[in-house]
């Protein structure tokens, strides 16, 4: 199985709440990431989270680790259209080249 | 800001040709990375260098080659290009200090025919 897992899918209306998952097998990580890409993009940086957390919240955004299950999320509260884009998960697992691994990415689509 | 550019944003080659593809980073990062992207496959690491003249191969190097005779300039050889190779490749990088964020270019969609 994969490394990352995440679902490649996730349809949600406008307003509502999105929870993007994401599951892991190594826990060795010191950061875990969430990008987010736009159509015809590169990759933004959304947020991370350090290992030794296990909430992190910034403006609409909230992350959760849970680092018992290997289990980290993203929430979008107020989901609005402009946040339909690819979400991906990403760990370090301890590299210290700076790699980083990532999972397949979730397609959000949030309709009117 | 940091600023990672790439040469196209969209190129089209004939099979077998050499094709380069270049990327420049403005913040004296030590780590540079290439990716394609492929559609229901994510980000696959091709290779990564975390030094002038250093590099180590990601998880598909073949049929890719890459060069770093400069900090900031990281670039990416087909040297033969081939049909399988038409996808998206994204630049990256990272300080290589603390955290290992990466920061990416807009990326290159490269049409191979």
């Amino acid at each position: 199985g994969e490394d990352v897992e995440q679902s490649l899918f996730l349809s949600v209306r406008e307003g509502d709440s999105s929870v993007i998952n994401c599951t892991y097998t190594d826990s060795s990580s010191t950061y875990l990431y969430w990008y987010k890409q736009e159509p015809g993009a590169g990759l933004q940086l959304l947020t991370y989270i350090f290992s030794n957390m296990d909430m992190k919240q910034d403006q609409r955004l909230t992350v959760l680790l849970n680092k018992k299950d290997k289990h980290l999320s993203l929430r979008i509260a107020d989901t609005q259209t402009g946040d339909s884009a690819i979400y991906f998960c990403a760990l370090d697992r301890g590299s210290t080249l700076g790699r980083l691994y990532f999972g397949r990415g979730t397609q959000l689509t949030v309709w009117p | 800001d940091v600023k990672v550019t790439q040469s196209s944003r969209y190129l089209v080659k004939r099979t077998g040709e050499k094709v380069f593809l270049e990327c420049v980073q403005d913040m004296d990062h030590e780590n540079m990375f290439w990716y394609r992207q492929d559609p229901g496959l994510g980000l696959r690491l091709i290779y990564f260098s975390y030094d002038v003249k250093m590099k180590e191969k990601g998880d598909i190097p073949e049929g890719y080659s890459v060069s770093r005779e400069k900090k900031e300039r990281f670039s990416l050889i087909l040297e033969s290009a081939s049909t399988n190779q038409t996808s998206m490749y994204l630049c990256a990088s990272s300080s290589g200090q603390g955290g290992q964020t990466q920061y990416f270019g807009p990326g290159t969609r490269l049409l191979v025919l």
